[in-house]
């Protein structure tokens, strides 16, 4: 089974560009998830899509993030303008449901974004 | 919202013995309780987890406690390997509204395992 997939793993911009993070979940996971995970610290979750309908952004930094899912399969996130407190990790998990055993979570690699 | 708190944040021990991990929660209504493990660079990797209606569950070398009365949860690693250094996250799943589950991470735990 192949695992979940990002690109890029790497990114650098300067503060006020734009920049967007791409996922690719496990094939047949309807549940998707970003987290943001600052070095030093446990993921942060942003956002979680239930197929392609958004049931959690209550942490999304509304003003400059937004993400979508518009097929119920791939993902994107995308920053606009970045600041410099968004240095961090940009984790996507998926999992098959929300309950019992199907919500188990399985991360992709990350992509790492550096804003100078 | 859920706070979950970690200690300790870094851990030391020698090759062979055993490494406890300590967690609390705050909201009793959590009733899934994961345990990571994150090596320099990689993605997290889940090692075991519980859920609320049992107490203790076991594999291998890897252990999990969970007391719901005082919303705490530990991971116990016996004999333990070079390669068992790592960062260990716990984490609480806390139903959110609907099918959203909100999964509150800890600090985090840099364990090192010295040969």
């Amino acid at each position: 089974e192949a695992g979940v997939a990002q690109s890029p793993r790497y990114k650098i911009i300067e503060k006020r560009q734009s920049v967007a993070f791409w996922c690719n979940p496990i094939s047949g996971h309807a549940t998707l998830y970003w987290y943001q995970q600052i070095l030093g610290q446990g993921p942060k979750l942003l956002i979680q899509f239930q197929n392609n309908g958004v049931v959690d952004d209550s942490q999304l930094p509304k003003d400059r993030f937004s993400a979508e899912r518009l097929k119920g399969v791939d993902s994107t996130l995308k920053i606009q303008p970045a600041k410099l407190e968004d240095s961090a990790v940009y984790l996507c998990a998926s999992s098959r449901g929300t309950s019992g055993e199907k919500e188990t979570q399985y991360f992709g690699p990350g992509t790492r974004l550096l804003v100078l | 919202g859920e706070n979950v708190e970690q200690h300790p944040s870094t851990l030391s021990v020698q090759e062979g013995d055993s490494a406890v991990i300590k967690c609390t929660y705050s909201d009793s209504a959590s009733n899934y309780f994961p345990w990571y493990k994150q090596e320099l660079g990689k993605r997290p990797q889940l090692i075991i987890d519980i859920r609320s209606n049992v107490g203790e569950k076991k594999d291998q070398r890897i252990a999990v406690t969970l007391n719901k009365t005082a919303k705490h949860f530990s991971l116990h690693i016996t004999e333990t390997q070079p390669e068992d250094s790592a960062v260990y996250f716990c984490a609480a799943s806390l139903p959110f509204s609907g099918s959203a589950r909100q999964l509150t991470f800890g600090s985090g735990t840099q364990l090192t395992v010295l040969p």
